[in-house]
């Protein structure tokens, strides 16, 4: 089974540029997570889709980043324009959609290390 | 609101000898929780969760954790440390709002002298 896909691993921008990430799921994963991870500290949540709807995006700085996930497959997250704080590591993980209350294990991909200067 | 606070940012430890990585959860509700491990470049891999069955909770790679309610904690132990051990270890507990959102603390990171 193919892992959680992430592209491109590294990129490094000047302050105020743009920049995009994608991601591409495990298949059959209906729920998809971007997580901001600055070096020094754990994974913290920016956005949760189930399916193509946003399930939680209240961590995510809506006046410079934005995510889609239009066909409820793959997924994009932006940042523009970029800030020296936002260099960091960006994780995307997917997890299978269940029922009731049990575990829903996220797996993750490598990762994007951004570095704006 | 759930939370877990990792004791250390840095330990190290000799070849071999035992490892403990500290986690201390706050929860007002039984919580279910996770150990992750992530390697330099890599993503984050799941090492062993608890979900209120057995306390004591096998994992890969040989490591355990041990839950103790009256303890809040969920220390991470391995008998015995291997070089290839050396990465960032972080503790997580599911959010009691949303059973598919995880939170995670601010990571510990393992040495293997050798």
């Amino acid at each position: 089974e193919a892992g959680v896909a992430q592209s491109p691993r590294y990129k490094i921008i000047e302050k105020r540029q743009s920049v995009a990430f994608w991601c591409n799921p495990i298949s059959g994963h209906a729920t998809l997570y971007w997580y901001q991870q600055i070096l020094g500290q754990g994974p913290k949540l920016l956005i949760q889709f189930q399916n193509n709807g946003v399930v939680d995006d209240s961590q995510l700085p809506k006046d410079r980043f934005s995510a889609e996930r239009l066909k409820g497959v793959d997924s994009t997250l932006k940042i523009q324009p970029a800030k020296l704080e936002d260099s960091a590591v960006y994780l995307c993980a997917s997890s299978f959609l269940g029922t009731g209350t049990g575990l829903y294990e996220q797996y993750f991909g490598p990762g994007t290390r951004l570095t704006v200067t | 609101a759930q939370s877990v606070t990792q004791l250390g940012s840095h330990v190290s430890v000799s070849e071999g000898a035992l490892v403990l990585l500290r986690c201390n959860y706050s929860s007002s509700v039984p919580p279910y929780l996770f150990w992750y491990v992530q390697y330099p470049n890599q993503g984050l891999q799941l090492l062993l969760k608890y979900t209120s069955a057995a306390t004591l909770v096998k994992g890969i790679n040989g490591f355990e954790a041990e839950f103790k309610k009256s303890e809040t904690s969920f220390h991470l132990t391995k008998p015995s440390a291997h070089m290839s051990d050396a990465a960032e270890y972080f503790c997580a507990v599911r959010s009691y709002s949303s059973a598919s959102k995880i939170i995670f603390g601010s990571g510990t990171r393992l040495s293997i002298r050798p």
